[in-house]
């Protein structure tokens, strides 16, 4: 069965305090990694997929990276608006079929102005 | 393109009684999910169709539950005689499947319907 653990649970940042989130995976055949921001009561958004070991993504001040075992999310120079739950996902192989995400608790990040 | 949209997006229902949610996919998608998130938990897999073929429905997804997509268009999430640990947000998302079978694709999530049982 596929699992997603994330750490820290919970991380309060001070405005422009780097740091990263970690994802550690185990999954039968990695399809995709994934990361999600969650606002509250509002639905995950959509913000990488990682496919293989080695890849990197970078989108403003959030760049994903991917190991075997696991992915992180780091920020640099965070901002208030960057505050959120950051879900991570795996999608893995399942007879051949690739469909359903397996999610992680997530990280509820707070960036203080 | 509007995104996946989900309707109502709040419903407070009283015990025992049934409640319908509807999600529209972001058009030409063929793979809608649902799933069930609960607070402080990250969201968890009910069921999956492929155009309109159920093809996995979840441990999760009691004798109460029923999805529906019609047409391989819009789906319906019924719940029957509620029961307060139905109370949850339910999410639905859409994807395309490609002929890429090495690469993910990547699934939307629409805003999510909260449903309180009261």
């Amino acid at each position: 069965e596929d699992q997603v653990t994330q750490s820290p649970e919970a991380l309060r940042l001070q405005e422009g305090e780097s740091s990263s989130l970690n994802c550690s995976y185990t999954v039968s055949g990695l399809r995709g990694l994934f990361w999600y921001r969650q606002d509250p009561g509002k639905g995950p958004e959509f913000l990488f997929t990682l496919y293989s070991a080695g890849e990197e993504k970078e989108k403003e001040r959030l760049k994903a990276t991917l190991t075997k075992k696991e992915s992180f999310l780091h920020i640099t120079a965070p901002k208030p608006e960057d505050s959120a739950t950051y879900l991570c996902a795996v999608q893995g192989r399942r007879g051949g079929s690739n469909y359903k995400l397996t999610f992680g608790k997530g990280t509820l990040l707070t960036v203080n102005p | 393109d509007t995104g996946v949209s989900q309707d109502p997006r709040h419903k407070i229902t009283k015990r025992g009684q049934n409640v319908t949610f509807r999600c529209d996919p972001i058009s030409e998608h063929n793979r809608l999910y649902w799933y069930r998130q609960t607070l402080g938990q990250g969201p968890e897999f009910l069921t999956y169709f492929q155009n309109e073929a159920q093809l996995e429905k979840s441990r999760l997804l009691s004798d109460r539950f029923s999805a529906e997509r019609p047409k391989g268009s819009f789906s319906t999430l019924e719940i029957q005689r509620t029961e307060q640990g139905d109370s949850a947000m339910y999410l639905c998302a859409s994807s395309l499947s490609g002929r890429d079978t090495f690469s993910g694709n990547t699934i939307y999530f629409g805003e999510g319907s909260w449903l309180t049982v009261v």
